[in-house]
């Protein structure tokens, strides 16, 4: 099966500052790359995702890019501010509602 | 819209004692799926539904059991439950199979 390996597990930046968090694959067959974000005792929400005919993708402050060859994908996140903080996941998938998730990243955005 | 609600929110069980955790989407979705998480261990895939009267199993199956007989719900039985088996457990539902799932607020499951 697919392995989703995501570092850092922790990450603090100050205000204003770039975090960047990156996730590597093993399965070649995986073209779905999602990035969740979840806040504490609520459930994961999309923040951003990417396909795998596309090498980047930005949203605001966000952005994905992916590197099929090397198998591995990152989260940029800019101009941080304290309500980035969260934890974020990184998943694949290769289709028929399957995810495989990385391990998490505890963001903390300090003012 | 209510969108993805579980039940209950918290749950303490002793060793051996069974229990449903209920899952229900109001978003006319086909997939619905449930995953564990667990610290340092992210979410893990228990089982997936691809629509009504077809289930499968995810990563760690052993230990749970599904069905789904409508589309709104996607319940989660635990037949004999284990203290391994304490975690947050998170129901999804998706409109693709591959695309964005909505996640529910998760239930907190402990098993002494």
């Amino acid at each position: 099966g697919e392995n989703v390996e995501q570092h850092p597990s922790t990450l603090s930046v100050q205000e204003g500052d770039s975090a960047v968090i990156k996730c590597t694959y093993s399965d070649s067959a995986s073209n779905y790359f999602p990035w969740y974000k979840q806040e504490l005792g609520k459930g994961p929400q999309l923040i951003i995702d990417i396909r795998s005919n596309v090498g980047e993708k930005k949203d605001q402050r966000i952005a994905v890019t992916l590197n099929k060859t090397a198998k591995h994908f990152s989260l940029h996140i800019t101009e941080t501010q304290p309500e980035d903080s969260a934890v974020y996941f990184c998943a694949a998938s290769r289709g028929g509602n399957q995810f495989y998730f990385g391990t998490g990243t505890s963001l903390t955005v300090i003012p | 819209n209510a969108g993805v609600t579980q039940t209950p929110k918290f749950q303490v069980l002793k060793t051996g004692q069974s229990m449903t955790l209920q899952c229900a989407q109001d978003m006319n979705h086909e997939y619905m799926s449930w995953y564990r998480q667990d610290p340092g261990m992210g979410l893990r895939l228990i089982h997936y539904s691809v629509g009504a009267g077809i289930t499968d199993q995810g990563e760690v199956p052993n230990g749970y059991n599904v069905s789904r007989s409508t589309t709104e719900d996607f319940p989660l039985r635990l037949l004999s439950a284990a203290p391994s088996q304490t975690s947050v457990y998170f129901c999804a539902s998706s409109y693709s199979r591959v695309g964005e799932l909505f996640f529910g607020e998760g239930s907190r499951l402990t098993v002494l």
